[in-house]
């Protein structure tokens, strides 16, 4: 069974600031899917950057990138020029390839604080 | 666009009861998937409808069920109410089943 790993359950930031949340996972497969999910205290969780095993470019999207390590199994995600509005829970996720295994399993979670 | 809908947004109900939590997918998304997010557990997986068909369970007793309309809408059914049911319950949808876009979840509180 594939598992996912979030080690640090806080982290701070000063605005303006780069950091960097990591991520851990274990998987037997080779082709899967991860992603960074971001849970504001409205609770709606967002999508905020989507990686492709197979792809070995690292994702990014706007001031969100990652670093994408195939090999150890590391998806960490870099937050640059970080705003008060960054804070927020920070989920870390997987998806198999498999079409019958459709659903995301998720870490514990980092929340992100983001101080003015 | 609308995004994916919940109904309703806080729910309380007393042990022993039934819960019904509905969850209206972005349009033209066929896969509806529901979570729990449980105080110190994270997400887990319970449920995933794609088509009108149950394709996937999550590790939950089968107290919880539920069911997807031909309109793609689904709704998510606990039954005999335990006190650690309490929890925030996420539905998402996707097309093509690689991202998931999530709605803004359901509070049960079992008394």
């Amino acid at each position: 069974a594939q598992t996912v790993t979030q080690s640090q359950p806080e982290m701070s930031v000063q605005e303006a600031e780069t950091v960097t949340l990591s991520c851990t996972y274990d998987t037997s497969e080779s082709d899967y899917y991860l992603f960074w999910y971001k849970q504001p205290p409205s609770r709606q969780m967002i999508l905020v950057i989507r990686q492709e095993a197979y792809k070995q470019q690292n994702a990014t999207e706007n001031r969100f990138s990652v670093n994408f390590q195939k090999a150890a199994k590391s998806f960490s995600l870099k937050i640059s020029d970080s705003q008060l509005g960054d804070a927020a829970m920070y989920f870390c996720a997987y998806r198999s390839a498999l079409e019958s295994q459709g659903n995301l399993i998720f870490g514990k979670g980092t929340k992100l604080s983001v101080k003015p | 666009e609308a995004g994916v809908t919940q109904s309703p947004t806080h729910l309380i109900k007393t042990r022993g009861q039934q819960a019904t939590l509905r969850c209206s997918p972005i349009s033209g998304h066929t896969s509806v998937y529901w979570y729990q997010q449980a105080l110190g557990l994270g997400l887990q997986f319970l449920l995933w409808y794609d088509e009108g068909e149950e394709r996937n369970r999550g590790n939950f007793p089968p107290r919880f069920s539920g069911r997807q309309f031909p309109n793609y809408s689904s709704e998510l059914n606990v039954n005999a109410l335990e006190l650690e049911d309490s929890a925030l319950y996420l539905c998402a949808s996707s097309l093509a089943q690689v991202e998931q876009f999530f709605g803004p979840g359901t509070r049960l509180t079992v008394l």
